[in-house]
């Protein structure tokens, strides 16, 4: 089943911050988030796993709450570069290593 | 490293046409994924493979598409016969040990069926 992503959509000025949450009504193992910039494939940008941990790329954190089945991206200070499409991306925990899935996407605009 | 190798880029094909989609994936990984992403659906898994074996193929949406996998560095996904709501683009990745780990994607082929 496809994770819920909140936002649909967001847009920021440069600098600004920004939090992009994904949710789900199964339990995870994992979460994934990746960016799309448009025209081009979509990049990864960090896997949490199971355990709350929480992780780090340049001013782009995420964390990871078991329990709630969820995951927040959090953007800081952004940048023009920051702009694209973050999708969330599970994997159950009941069906380990099957059933990864992306969710429907957050645009986000960083204006000048 | 040359990434993960998609052919050909664009596709344009008439309905009910055979339409093949070639992807190598990076040297080294034992996982491939077929995905298609769609303004209407977003991006949809169709298939994953685990050192050349299909895992998870709940995503393909109908007879009409199969894929393969007949060595580590080679992969096809074969839609017969293409309908015009087949058009989308389709990405192929890889990845070094399965689903829970970083997915590198091909640039992608953009497919349109008239």
């Amino acid at each position: 089943q496809q994770p819920v992503q909140s936002p649909q959509a967001v847009i920021l000025r440069e600098g600004e911050d920004a939090v992009i949450n994904c949710s789900s009504s199964k339990a995870l193992y994992s979460v994934h988030w990746y960016r799309q910039k448009h025209g081009e494939a979509p990049v990864f940008l960090m896997i949490l796993l199971k355990g709350g941990e929480q992780k780090g790329h340049e001013k782009i954190s995420a964390s990871f709450n078991e329990k709630k089945q969820q995951s927040s991206l959090y953007l800081t200070a952004s940048q023009l570069s920051y702009s694209g499409t973050y999708f969330c991306g599970t994997e159950s925990a009941d069906n380990y290593g099957q059933n990864f899935v992306f969710g429907p996407g957050t645009r986000l605009s960083v204006l000048p | 490293d040359a990434g993960v190798i998609q052919s050909p880029r664009h596709e344009v094909t008439e309905m009910g046409q055979e339409v093949t989609l070639r992807c190598k994936p990076i040297s080294g990984h034992n996982s491939l994924f077929w995905y298609r992403q769609t303004m209407m659906r977003g991006l949809e898994l169709l298939i994953y493979f685990n050192n050349n074996v299909p895992i998870d193929d709940s995503g393909m949406p109908e007879d009409r598409f199969s894929a393969k996998m007949p060595n580590a560095s080679f992969s096809t996904l074969k839609i017969q016969p293409s309908e015009p709501r087949d058009s989308a683009v389709y990405f192929c990745a890889s990845s070094l040990g399965g689903a829970g780990y970083e997915q590198y994607f091909g640039p992608g082929t953009r497919l349109t069926v008239t």
